[in-house]
């Protein structure tokens, strides 16, 4: 069965830094991968999605994320945090044409320090 | 266009009540999840539906939830009776076509407190 394993609950970067969170994907066949976040109080919106194109996806917000098949990695970059980029993200994998349901991972929390 | 509604926003309700949560998916869209949210467990898909008509329910903790969708814009999740474990924020989230494939839209959520 395919699973998503994000690596840290929660992550700490300085506003203007880096952001570089964690996504392995298990799956016998090549999946479909995506990127959620959550904002406080709100469901989860879709920042990408990966479905057997172009390997490097451009989502929303300038984040961006590479699916690499040697590493079995999905790991979400944006070069600067915002402020406004405080949330929890959702990395979550399904099968193509078999599985009508996505398989959503624990989620990483993403803190900006100012 | 609307996106997904879900009433009530907040419910407080004493345990052994009945709980009824409401969902509008978004019109066209012919997939309807019920997800719930704990810190302790993250997000669990309890069941979904595909044109009204249940697919999977094994995410159903137990007998005393139960979901329906009459039709294609109303679905409800039935919490009889509640147990304060029921305390979680429940989400439903609706797509076009296979929900594997094309992004599920979410509401806003149900948080339910249950003391």
């Amino acid at each position: 069965a395919q699973s998503v394993t994000q690596l840290g609950s929660h992550v700490s970067v300085s506003e203007g830094a880096l952001v570089l969170l964690r996504c392995n994907y298990s799956s016998s066949v090549p999946p479909y991968l995506f990127w959620y976040v959550q904002y406080p109080n709100q469901g989860l919106q879709l920042l990408l999605k990966y479905t057997s194109a172009a390997t490097l996806v451009k989502g929303i917000n300038g984040f961006e994320a590479e699916f690499k098949k040697s590493e079995t990695s999905f790991h979400l970059t944006k070069p600067s945090a915002h402020m406004s980029d405080a949330a929890e993200y959702f990395c979550a994998v399904s099968v193509p044409v078999r599985d009508d349901k996505i398989i959503f991972g624990k989620g990483t929390r993403l803190h900006i320090l100012p | 266009d609307a996106g997904v509604i879900q009433s009530p926003r907040h419910e407080v309700t004493e345990m052994g009540q009945e709980v009824t949560l409401r969902c509008k998916p978004i019109s066209g869209h012919d997939y309807l999840f019920w997800y719930r949210q704990t810190m302790m467990r993250g997000l669990e898909l309890l069941i979904y539906f595909n044109n009204n008509v249940p697919i999977d329910d094994s995410g159903m903790p137990e007998d005393r939830f139960s979901a329906k969708m009459p039709n294609a814009s109303f679905s409800t999740l039935k919490i009889q009776p509640s147990e304060p474990r029921d305390s979680a924020v429940y989400f439903c989230a609706s797509s076009r076509g296979t929900g594997g494939n094309q992004p599920q839209h979410f509401g806003d959520g149900t948080r339910l407190s249950i003391l």
